[in-house]
Order: C-alpha cells, then sequence, then structure tokens
C-alpha cells in the first residue's frame, strides 16, 4: 500500500507560523493534495502540488520536491480559527487518492 | 457549503439492520467517492465512481453495497454490519476521478452499529 507519513500534533500561537511536512512513498505520482478538516465536519481543498516549487494561497503555501518523495503546508499568521487537522494526501500512478492521518494543529492566545 | 450533501447526519444501527447512506451533489461533477473515516485512522477510500460506473473497489466488504443511479446520486446501503463499521462515512465528488481536480467532500454521516 501507500505510506504517507505526518506528525500527529503541532500547537503554535496565534500570529506565528507553523510548517506540517508530509512525506510519502507511492507506486506512481499524480499530485499531492492539502486539505484542511475541522472537527466535526467535512474535510476542504486547501492545495494542490504537481510540479516541484511553492504554491501560494494567501496566507497557506504548499511545497513540493517529487524527488524527494516530500512536501510541507505553511500556515503563516496563525489565527484561531485555523487550529484544525490538516491531511496530506496523494494520488497515485492509478490516481488512486491515499490520504496521511492526519496533523491536529492547535493554535493558543 | 461545498455542494455535496449527505443525508442521514448521524444513524445509529443494529447489526442485523438494513440502512441506506445518502450522498447528492449540486457541482456538475461526474466522478464520486466514498469513503471511510475512523478514529485514528486515516480516510480511507471505498468505492469511486466515474460517469456512473465503479471503476475502484477498495477490498471492502460486501454488507457495503454502493449504488450510482446517476452522476449526481450515490447511494451505500448497509446490512449485517459490525460494531467496527462505526465511523464517519464521507462521500465526495469531482470533475472526474482521473485527473487533478480537487475533491469536494460532504459533512458526513455519523454511524453507530450496537
Amino acid at each position: 500500500g501507500q505510506n504517507i507519513d505526518q506528525p500527529t500534533e503541532m500547537t503554535a500561537t496565534e500570529g506565528a507560523i507553523v510548517q506540517i511536512n508530509c512525506t510519502y512513498q507511492t507506486s506512481g505520482f499524480n499530485g499531492l493534495f492539502w486539505y484542511q478538516q475541522h472537527a466535526g465536519e467535512a474535510p476542504t481543498f486547501l492545495s494542490y502540488n504537481v510540479q516541484d516549487g511553492l504554491e501560494e494561497k494567501g496566507r497557506f503555501s504548499s511545497f513540493l520536491s517529487r524527488s524527494k518523495g516530500y512536501s510541507y503546508l505553511l500556515l503563516k499568521e496563525l489565527q484561531m480559527k485555523d487550529s484544525a487537522s490538516y491531511l496530506c494526501a496523494v494520488r497515485d500512478g492509478d490516481y488512486k487518492l491515499s490520504f496521511g492521518d492526519g496533523t491536529t494543529v492547535t493554535v493558543r492566545a | 457549503e461545498t455542494g455535496v450533501t449527505q443525508t442521514p447526519r448521524h444513524l445509529v444501527m443494529g447489526m442485523t439492520n438494513k440502512k441506506s447512506l445518502k450522498c447528492e451533489q449540486h457541482l456538475g461533477h461526474n466522478a464520486m467517492y466514498w469513503y471511510k473515516q475512523s478514529a485514528k485512522k486515516p480516510l480511507e477510500l471505498m468505492f469511486v465512481y466515474n460517469f456512473k460506473e465503479q471503476t475502484e473497489n477498495n477490498s471492502v466488504p460486501s454488507r457495503f453495497s454502493p449504488e450510482c443511479p446517476n452522476s449526481s446520486h450515490l447511494f451505500l446501503h448497509l446490512h449485517t454490519l459490525q460494531p467496527e463499521d462505526s465511523a464517519l462515512y464521507l462521500c465526495a465528488s469531482s470533475q472526474r476521478w482521473d485527473s487533478s481536480y480537487e475533491q469536494y467532500f460532504g459533512p458526513g454521516t455519523r454511524l453507530t452499529v450496537t
């Protein structure tokens, strides 16, 4: 099966920056997604990377290195509402999407 | 609101019951998915439908039976479930399954099997 690793939990202060790393080993690669999931709610799409480099979307940025099987999601100017689980998901060679366990980010005042 | 709705939002059923979960998407997408999300486990893909045809069955037990009558509706029929099937069941849709398009998730059905 696919292997996707990300830290279980991270804590940061309001206004700070947090970087969530994701490493993956999959049979083929057709893109990497980051989703945000608040407790009791559906995951919502944050970003998509298929080429190496950085994609920036407001306070959130996502980076990909295909040769290293590595991505990170950068959350800047943290707000209390950013407290959520962040899911790394990789689309393999057969276009199947596999998710990591998720990283729970807690933002403290 | 993501354009994907699911009913019911909560369901409690006994192991001998038969029930169905319903998903509807209002986005004009052609692919629909069922996922299972258990506590402390990653999202697990169960089924994929592309243009109403099943393209993926991820080794799901036969007590879960999907149905896709058209591109906008997806059902998951449940019968003789086990307590370990208790989980959040999420429906999602995307433009196509074999593309870079992101998936839009519904709010999920919280299922408890007693």
